[in-house]
């Protein structure tokens, strides 16, 4: 089965950087694993943001970019606000079907 | 727009049945695919399987594989998700999402809420 890893938590102050990254136990993640990210506040369904790797949403922030690192899907927000706190989740595509990262909740802080 | 609205919340009973819905509008139903993700209380997404209403192809994930069943009535633009039997595990927040091609996931259902309880 596989699994796909994300870091379970995150702190990033208003304002700053921050990279959360998803993994594969299959090997590295590439551009074939389609990565899609979303994000997900209490008590609303996901938001989808960025898909194949780095591709935004229309309604997505540019604060928002997606991209490969070291093996990994990346997402990285650049100048945090607020109301960036929230659970994201990466999912990658294997051949037809999709696993979802364990997600990894994002406190600004 | 494009909207996918779900069925409402259900309670149910250990060994019940239970098919529950997600109706598409704003674009063409047969041109995409609705996959089915679950959600059980504070925990993460999990991928069941997905569905293309135009030829019913379908695909499950090997965890979900014959404990659910995946269906669309194309003439009612209207994605299912069924189980013959619950189980208490099965309580679960369970949400629609519209994927474009192979690779793009963009809009999701509102979630429905089941809960099985004895």
């Amino acid at each position: 089965q596989t699994v796909v890893t994300q870091e379970p938590s995150l702190t990033v102050s208003p304002g700053g950087t921050v990279t959360l990254t998803c993994a594969s136990s299959t090997g590295a993640v590439t551009s074939g694993n389609d990565p899609n990210w979303f994000q997900q506040k209490p008590g609303q369904p996901p938001r989808a943001l960025i898909f194949s790797t780095n591709n935004k949403h229309s309604w997505t922030p540019a604060r928002f970019s997606g991209f490969l690192l070291g093996g990994k899907a990346a997402l990285t927000l650049s100048g945090v606000q607020p109301e960036d706190e929230a659970d994201y989740y990466c999912l990658l595509s294997y051949g037809g079907t999709h696993v979802f990262g364990g997600g990894t909740k994002l406190t600004v802080l | 727009e494009v909207q996918l609205v779900q069925s409402g919340a259900e309670v149910k009973k250990p060994g019940e049945s239970l098919k529950i819905s997600c109706e598409a509008s704003g674009y063409t139903f047969t041109n995409s695919w609705i996959a089915w993700v679950r959600q059980m209380p504070g925990k993460g997404l999990e991928w069941m399987g997905i569905i293309y209403p135009g030829d019913s192809d379908i695909r499950y994930s090997p965890s979900f594989q014959g404990q659910v069943t995946i269906s669309a009535d194309k003439s009612i633009n209207t994605a299912y998700l069924q189980w013959s039997s619950l189980k208490a595990s099965d309580t679960a927040t369970y949400y629609c999402a519209r994927r474009v091609g192979t690779n793009l996931f963009d809009y999701w259902g509102q979630g429905t809420l089941v809960s099985v309880s004895s």
